[in-house]
């Protein structure tokens, strides 16, 4: 079984637009990672926030923490077609060991 | 500067059959992660090889196997295949020793088919 959720599991936007994707997860963590997938293929890694970690930011990029409500969410500014793709957060278990625990991902498409 | 390989690319294989998948980690990295990822699903941890021992694993029959080589490179190995089999199988490396960042890197995934 997997931990994490995300939410949308598929999302459509505009080029352009900001594009907001959501992960909840169960137990408690020592990190989540969030990674970016392209057509079935190889995971590409995005950014990774610290349990102790509320925000971080990337290039387009915004990731925010709220380990009371053990969710987190990905922003990405400014839409490009490249964006494209499946996201996955990912979650480390509070003991470290990088185990890492996916949810089903969100589908995102970018509209030219 | 190579990141994580994995070969095949793809692989098809019959119900019954046998198989070995191989990685070899980013330069640098001492510690292996095997992923399965169904369609439309995200990875599911197999088990992971560090000083060419199992150090952890998921939720998998013993028909998966694994190996850690001196060199730090790793194989899969499925016995007695099954249609459910059928996946992107991923690879992911990361040094144990650097706990300053646990990001694992991932290779392209090798897809198998059981027909």
């Amino acid at each position: 079984s997997q931990q994490g959720e995300e939410d949308p599991q598929a999302l459509s936007i505009q080029e352009g637009e900001n594009a907001t994707m959501n992960c909840s997860y169960k137990t408690s963590i020592n990190n989540l990672q969030w990674y970016r997938q392209n057509s079935g293929r190889g995971l590409v890694h995005l950014i990774l926030i610290r349990s102790n970690e509320r925000e971080k930011h990337s290039g387009r990029l915004r990731v925010t923490l709220d380990t009371s409500k053990k969710s987190s969410s990905l922003l990405i500014t400014a839409s490009r077609a490249a964006d494209t793709a499946s996201y996955f957060c990912a979650t480390d278990g509070i003991q470290g060991a990088q185990k890492l625990v996916f949810g089903q991902g969100t589908r995102l498409t970018i509209n030219p | 500067d190579a990141g994580v390989t994995q070969s095949p690319t793809h692989l098809i294989k019959t119900r019954g059959q046998q198989v070995t998948l191989r990685c070899s980690p980013k330069s640098g990295h001492d510690t292996v992660s095997w992923y399965q990822q169904a369609l439309g699903q995200g990875p599911q941890f197999i088990f992971q090889y560090y000083e060419e021992e199992e150090r952890q694993r998921g939720n998998f029959p013993d028909r998966f196997s694994g190996h850690q080589f001196p060199n730090y490179s790793s194989e899969l190995n499925v016995n007695a295949l099954l249609l459910g089999d059928s996946a992107l199988y991923l690879c992911a490396s990361s040094f144990v020793g650097d706990r300053s960042t646990d990001t694992q890197y991932f290779g392209p995934g090798t897809r198998l088919t059981v027909l």
